[in-house]
């Protein structure tokens, strides 16, 4: 069965830090991976996806992911923090594109002056 | 643009009634699912369809059943409502592009 387990419900920056939020995947077969963003009273948006290919992933608003096999993770990152980036993040694992989705638990990233 | 369309943005329902969230999707996909949104849990599947007449049972699929009659719609059903099922719903459809989610019913029982 897949799983996805984000460590850290709740991540605080300051502006200008780099942002580092962890997931890692349980999955029997090569995963296709995501990363959600959710910002207040908004619905889901995606940030970037693994299919295939190159393990490193960018995707909008400046965020990166890499996905390491070995480690069984797929950790998200962005260099430098906006108060902008203040939202909540998903990271979510797949068996193929379209199919059955599963969630972690979701980690909110809050962004200081 | 596809689009995944909810039939309620705002449901206030009271213990003990049957409730119908209803979700149609425009875009001829195969699959569509069916999350509830807690604080703190992400998002848990509770059913997911891949064809018409067809459906599996998600991780929390408990005191809730599923409807795909055509296959762009897929229908939650609350069959007794209670007070632990208030929260956000998600419904969802996936190809092979991505999927795309739509806009949540927040469902309060009272």
């Amino acid at each position: 069965a897949q799983s996805v387990t984000q460590l850290g419900s709740h991540v605080s920056v300051s502006e200008g830090a780099l942002v580092l939020l962890r997931c890692n995947y349980s999955s029997s077969v090569p995963p296709y991976l995501f990363w959600y963003v959710q910002y207040p009273n908004q619905g889901l948006q995606l940030l970037l996806k693994y299919t295939t290919g190159a393990t490193l992933v960018k995707g909008i608003n400046g965020f990166e992911a890499e996905f390491k096999k070995s480690e069984t993770s797929f950790h998200l990152t962005k260099p430098s923090a906006h108060m902008s980036d203040a939202a909540e993040y998903f990271c979510a694992v797949s068996e193929y594109q379209g199919g059955k989705l599963i969630f972690g638990q979701g980690t909110e990233l809050s962004v200081k002056p | 643009d596809v689009k995944v369309t909810q039939s309620s943005r705002y449901l206030v329902k009271r213990t003990g009634e049957k409730v119908f969230l209803e979700c149609v999707q425009d875009m001829d996909h195969e699959n569509m699912f069916w999350y509830r949104q807690d604080p703190g849990l992400g998002l848990r599947l509770i059913y997911f369809s891949y064809d018409v007449k067809m459906k599996e049972k998600g991780d929390i699929p408990e005191g809730y059943s599923v409807s795909r009659e055509k296959k762009e719609r897929f229908s939650l059903i609350l069959e007794s409502a209670s007070t632990n099922q208030t929260s956000m719903y998600l419904c969802a459809s996936g190809g092979n592009y991505g999927y795309t989610f739509g806009s949540g019913t927040r469902l309060t029982v009272v």
